[in-house]
């Protein structure tokens, strides 16, 4: 069965600096992909970044990037100079390839220090 | 184009009373789901449906019935409300392969 774990339920990070957000997952399939979703105190969830378990490059979105580690099966999350705009929860979530059912982690909160 | 639109935004229910949750999508998605949001525990998967007239269960469906008449409408109806589904309800639609696009969420409170 799949399984999403993000083990951080809270980070803190300085403005300015870079952050890795954690994500591992549990798949016996070889063809899935990976999501990051923002959720804002507002509720809304924004999707932020993909990745594919057969792309060859890590996913790269303006200030987002993907660090795809497929034997370690992590796919932790890395914002680069955080702004306070980034306080928010962060979702890590999966689905295979082809699949119907897309499966999410607990979440991290991140919070932005000024 | 309104994305994924629902309604209403908040409600209140007494246990036992019944609702319907609207959701419509105006981006001619095939896939629309059905997540609930608590504390603690991400978003888990109620209902979804792959096409209009077709549906099927997720990983929380007692107590929740779907119907999909068409290919904009996902309503998600709360047959007898308990105190165990005051939670927040997002729907989300997508293509075949791409990500979900959600609508706004709508908190419910069953007292």
């Amino acid at each position: 069965a799949q399984k999403i774990t993000q083990t951080q339920p809270g980070m803190f990070v300085q403005e300015k600096e870079a952050v890795t957000l954690d994500c591992t997952y549990d798949t016996s399939d070889q063809s899935y992909g990976l999501f990051w979703y923002k959720q804002p105190s507002s509720g809304e969830m924004i999707f932020l970044i993909y990745q594919g378990s057969y792309d060859e490059q890590n996913a790269t979105e303006g200030r987002y990037s993907l660090n795809f580690q497929k034997a370690r099966k992590s796919a932790n999350l890395v914002i680069s100079a955080s702004q306070l705009g980034d306080s928010a929860m962060y979702f890590c979530a999966m689905r295979y390839t082809g699949g119907f059912k897309t499966i999410f982690g607990a979440g991290t909160r991140l919070f932005v220090k000024a | 184009n309104a994305g994924v639109t629902q309604t209403p935004k908040f409600q209140v229910l007494k246990t036992g009373q019944s609702m319907t949750l609207q959701c419509a999508q105006d981006m001619n998605h095939e896939y629309m789901s059905w997540y609930r949001q608590d504390p603690g525990m991400g978003l888990r998967l109620i209902h979804y449906s792959v096409g209009a007239g077709i549906t099927d269960q997720g990983e929380v469906p007692n107590g929740y019935n779907v119907s999909r008449s068409t290919t904009e409408d996902f309503p998600l109806r709360l047959l007898s409300a308990a105190p165990s589904q005051t939670s927040v309800y997002f729907c989300a639609s997508r293509r075949t392969s791409d990500e979900q696009f959600f609508g706004p969420g709508t908190r419910l409170t069953v007292l």
